[in-house]
């Protein structure tokens, strides 16, 4: 089956700075790449998702890059904020089924 | 957006006794949805994909006749914990995929916080 992994468990930046986590997963057949954020005791959200015919997608301050040759694929987040301090899942999805990885808990100092 | 519901939000209950997790999609139509276990600071687990008018697919390693499932119609599927023990206490989330368009995207369920005592 699939295996994501994910880097780094923890990430600590100060406001403003700029925050990459990176995923990788084995299966080439997992077409369809979501991030997720979830603060605590909340439901996982939909912050961005890219699709393995295209390698690169931004929205205002978030940005996913997907290299499909190599299998892994990044969540970039610039100008950050006290708020997008959460924990971010990554997954790779096939046929519809998601693998998560075991999500990087973003810190971000005022 | 899609929304999904889930309820009870958090249960508490006595070893032995079984409970239901019910997850809806309140504005659209989830042919499959999934249930996916979720320990503190942990990730998400995926427990089994549901899907509307058949059996569930349980992954690896999880019981089937411990954790029911039904998906009776398009917006409704239930999870029964049947004799909950302490070791099944967790976060339980639900997520449904919307079916219009073959959508991919899944989207979770505000999840159950279970107890047993």
């Amino acid at each position: 089956g699939e295996n994501v992994e994910q880097h780094p468990s923890t990430l600590s930046v100060q406001e403003g700075d700029s925050a990459v986590i990176k995923c990788t997963y084995s299966d080439s057949a997992s077409n369809y790449f979501p991030w997720y954020k979830q603060e605590l005791g909340k439901r996982p959200q939909l912050i961005i998702d890219i699709r393995s015919n295209v390698g690169e997608k931004k929205d205002q301050r978030i940005a996913v890059t997907l290299n499909k040759t190599a299998k892994h694929f990044s969540l970039h987040i610039t100008e950050t904020q006290p708020e997008d301090s959460a924990v971010y899942f990554c997954a790779a999805t096939e046929t519809g089924k998601s693998t998560f990885g075991d999500g990087t808990t973003l810190t971000v100092k005022p | 957006g899609a929304v999904v519901s889930q309820h009870p939000s958090w249960v508490i209950c006595k070893s032995g006794t079984s409970v239901k997790i019910e997850c809806r999609s309140l504005d659209f139509q989830a042919t499959t949805m999934f249930w996916y276990r979720q320990f503190p600071k942990q990730s998400l687990m995926l427990m089994a994909t549901s899907n509307e008018g058949s059996k569930a697919t349980y992954e690896q390693g999880v019981e089937k006749d411990k954790f029911l499932i039904n998906h009776a119609s398009l917006t409704l599927s239930t999870l029964t914990v049947t004799s909950a023990h302490p070791e099944d206490s967790s976060f339980y989330i639900c997520s449904a995929r919307d079916a219009a368009g073959g959508g991919e995207t899944q989207y979770f369920g505000p999840g159950t916080r279970l107890l047993v005592l």
